[in-house]
């Protein structure tokens, strides 16, 4: 495998329900986001762990609850979510330099989530 | 607020003509600019860069343009083929010290026809 990677590639979910979203980087980056992107609407960008530590969470539902257990790999856990929760989920990696940023994110196929 | 804005939602050209994708910012702070092609199903692939510092930048058919004063960057290109029909996104990069932040436009959807 090459890249950045996501699985599942659909899902279909109930309102009760628990799943997860996950990511694998193949890349040596230590840097990986959560990007939401609804219909006509820009890449939002959910969470930043860098080198293993969420460094931003941008105003996102506790609904969603993000782990990343090491830099090549990243969760996003989902319960309890509501039908407008439904979007492609995108999950990108970059190697942060540390400096002003100017480093490029890599991104994977997503997973598109449908929410019942 | 949208700080990165791709006025333009949709673009046709002709195959062979240029493709002229147009991208507007409000933080004089950005000091990287991307951009990024999307198919349907598939996530952003990454394009072209642009540093701050530079006013153009050139790989194969595509040209990025900044005008920092303008606080405008455009992606040109030439000649345009039916394969780059897909969605570009504009990006900048928020300068802080480790988080390595981007910000989206909202997208242009380019069309080529043979």
């Amino acid at each position: 495998e090459t890249g950045v990677t996501q699985t599942p590639r659909h899902l279909v979910m109930g309102m009760t329900n628990k799943k997860s979203l996950k990511c694998e980087q193949h890349l040596g980056h230590n840097a990986m986001y959560w990007y939401k992107q609804s219909a006509k609407k820009p890449l939002e960008l959910m969470f930043v762990y860098n080198f293993k530590e969420q460094t931003e969470n941008n105003s996102v539902p506790s609904r969603f609850s993000p782990e990343c257990p090491n830099s090549s790999h990243l969760f996003l856990h989902l319960h309890t979510l509501q039908p407008e929760d439904s979007a492609l989920y995108l999950c990108a990696s970059s190697q942060v330099l540390g400096t002003n940023g100017g480093e490029t994110q890599y991104f994977g196929p997503g997973t598109r989530l449908l929410v019942l | 607020d949208q700080q990165v804005k791709q006025n333009s939602p949709s673009l046709s050209v002709q195959e062979g003509r240029i493709s002229i994708l147009n991208c507007d910012y409000t933080n004089s702070m950005f000091d990287y600019f991307l951009w990024y092609k999307k198919y349907p199903a598939e996530g952003p692939t990454f394009l072209i860069s642009i540093s701050s510092i530079k006013d153009k930048n050139e790989d194969g058919r595509f040209t990025v343009f900044l005008n920092k004063s303008a606080k405008h960057l455009s992606l040109h290109i030439v000649p345009s083929q039916p394969g780059d029909s897909a969605v570009y996104f504009c990006a900048a990069s928020v300068p802080s010290s480790n988080t390595g932040k981007l910000i989206f436009g909202q997208g242009t959807t380019l069309q080529v026809k043979p």
